[in-house]
């Protein structure tokens, strides 16, 4: 199975901040990581999907980057309600999630 | 609008049996793959199985292979996972999610129904 690394586990930042959340994969997976956010006490929610392409009405400060086997999350403008786990997960083969990163604002 | 409702999880003794069932609305059933993703109390997200499109294919993680049974009735637009030989680990929130295409992109979630094993 494909291997999924997050970096970092956790971060704490403010509103405003631009936050960077990565994801290596152990082997190459072409574009197909897909972003998921969870508040706590939600359910995980689509956020990116194909390493760019944000789902729908997913806000704009929200962006994904990356091919090959480096990924990354990036919310360039943090509010109050971008509080959650993020998780990548790959969709190349037999699908797989990183461990998380909990954002704190 | 696509809905997904799970039901069926319980408290089960080491070695029982569940059947954990998702009931969907607001798309044609038998066009979209389907997938099971757990989540251990405190833990991340696990994919558990999937069922492509007619129900004919079916793929599972390692942990469950041999003991769990993914299908579809497309009779009644509904996901099953039966869950045989449980065990303490498989203690989890069970969520049922259908894919957006082609690729195991999990546009669409249930709420979520809780699996406990213990004794």
């Amino acid at each position: 199975d494909i291997q999924m690394t997050q970096t970092p586990s956790s971060l704490s930042a403010s509103v405003g901040d631009r936050v960077t959340i990565a994801c290596r994969t152990s082997q190459n997976v072409d574009i197909y990581v897909n972003w998921y956010q969870q508040r706590p006490g939600e359910v995980p929610k689509l956020l990116v999907h194909s390493a760019s392409s944000l789902f729908s009405e997913v806000p704009s400060r929200v962006s994904g980057s990356g091919s090959g086997t480096d990924f990354t999350l990036t919310i360039s403008s943090l509010q109050p309600e971008d509080s959650a786990t993020y998780y990548c997960q790959q969709s190349y083969t037999k699908p797989t999630f990183g461990q998380g990163t909990k954002v704190e604002i | 609008e696509v809905h997904l409702l799970e039901s069926g999880g319980d408290l089960a003794q080491p070695g029982g049996s569940l059947r954990l069932s998702c009931v969907t609305s607001g798309f044609t059933f038998s066009e979209y793959a389907m997938s099971w993703v757990r989540q251990a109390p405190g833990k991340g997200l696990e994919f558990v199985a999937s069922v492509f499109g007619s129900g004919d294919d079916t793929e599972y993680a390692d942990s469950v292979k041999g003991r769990f049974t993914i299908s579809k009735d497309h009779s009644k637009n509904t996901l099953n996972l039966q869950m045989n030989s449980l065990r303490a680990e498989d203690t989890a929130a069970y969520y049922c999610a259908r894919w957006l295409g082609p690729q195991s992109v999990y546009a669409y979630w249930g709420q979520g129904t809780l699996v406990t094993v213990s004794s």
